[in-house]
C-alpha cells in the first residue's frame, strides 16, 4: 500500500524550531519529487516547499524562505522539514505529498499539526 | 506569482444535479500544470484531475476537467452524496517556480 506518514508536530513557542518527518512506503521513493503543503485551521491549502528526487532542485514559498529547510534521505525513504524562527502564522496542519505527473500531488499523508503559541 | 480565483465560494446543489466549478488564473497557465483536488472534512486532499483534463487513478468518470489559458472548469456530471466536499484547483508556475492553490469551492447539499 502506498503510504505517507508524517510526524514531529506539536506545540512550540514563537521563535523556536521544530523538525517534521515523513515516512514513505509502497513506492520507489527516490523516483519522485516530494513536497510539504500546509493548511491553517479552517483555511485553504498552501504549498510550503518541494524537493526533487535527488535533492538537486529545491523550492520554497516566500512565506517560509530563509526559515524552513526541506531535505530527504532516500536510503531511509524519508522527507524532512526543518522549521526555524516559527511564527504564529505557521500554525497549520502540515501534509507531506508525493509529486506525480504534470506537477500534481497524487499521494498525501494525513498530516501533522504544528501549533505556534506562547 | 499567479493567483487562482475559484468561483463560486459555495455551491448548493442536490444529488443528481450537475456541478460546474470555475478556476480563473491571474495570468496564463500551462494546461499541463493545472490540477483539481477534493477534500472532505478531517481528510487529506485527493487528486481528481491533472493536466487540466486527465482523471487520476480511480476517479469516477462523472468528474471531468476542461479549460485553457486563464479559465479552467471542473464538472461533476451527476452529483453523488459522497461528492459534497471542498474542491481546490492548483497550478505550477516556472517563473518564479512554485505552486499555488485556489481558495476553494465548497459544494454543499441543497
Amino acid at each position: 500500500e502506498v503510504q505517507l506518514v508524517e510526524s514531529g508536530g506539536g506545540l512550540v513557542q514563537p521563535g523556536r524550531s521544530l523538525r517534521l518527518s515523513c515516512a514513505a512506503s509502497g513506492f520507489t521513493f527516490d523516483d519522485y519529487a516530494m513536497h510539504w503543503v500546509r493548511q491553517a485551521p479552517g483555511k485553504g491549502l498552501e504549498w510550503v516547499s518541494g524537493i526533487s528526487w535527488n535533492s538537486g532542485s529545491i523550492g520554497y514559498a516566500d512565506s517560509v524562505k530563509g526559515r524552513f529547510t526541506i531535505s530527504r534521505d532516500n536510503a531511509k525513504n524519508s522527507l524532512y522539514l526543518q522549521m526555524n524562527s516559527l511564527r504564529a502564522e505557521d500554525t497549520a496542519l502540515y501534509y507531506c505529498a508525493k509529486a506525480s505527473y504534470f506537477y500534481a500531488f497524487d499521494i498525501w499523508g494525513q498530516g501533522t499539526m504544528v501549533t505556534v503559541s506562547s | 506569482e499567479i493567483v487562482l480565483t475559484q468561483s463560486p465560494g459555495t455551491l448548493s446543489l442536490s444529488p443528481g444535479e450537475r456541478a460546474t466549478l470555475s478556476c480563473r488564473a491571474s495570468q496564463s497557465v500551462s494546461s499541463s500544470y493545472l490540477a483539481w483536488y477534493q477534500q472532505k472534512p478531517g481528510q487529506a486532499p485527493r487528486l481528481l484531475i491533472y493536466g487540466a483534463s486527465s482523471r487520476a487513478t480511480g476517479i469516477p468518470d462523472r468528474f471531468s476537467g476542461s479549460g485553457s489559458g486563464t479559465d479552467f472548469t471542473l464538472t461533476i456530471s451527476r452529483l453523488e452524496p459522497e461528492d459534497f466536499a471542498v474542491y481546490y484547483c492548483q497550478q505550477y508556475g516556472s517563473s518564479p517556480p512554485g505552486y499555488t492553490f485556489g481558495q476553494g469551492t465548497k459544494l454543499e447539499i441543497k
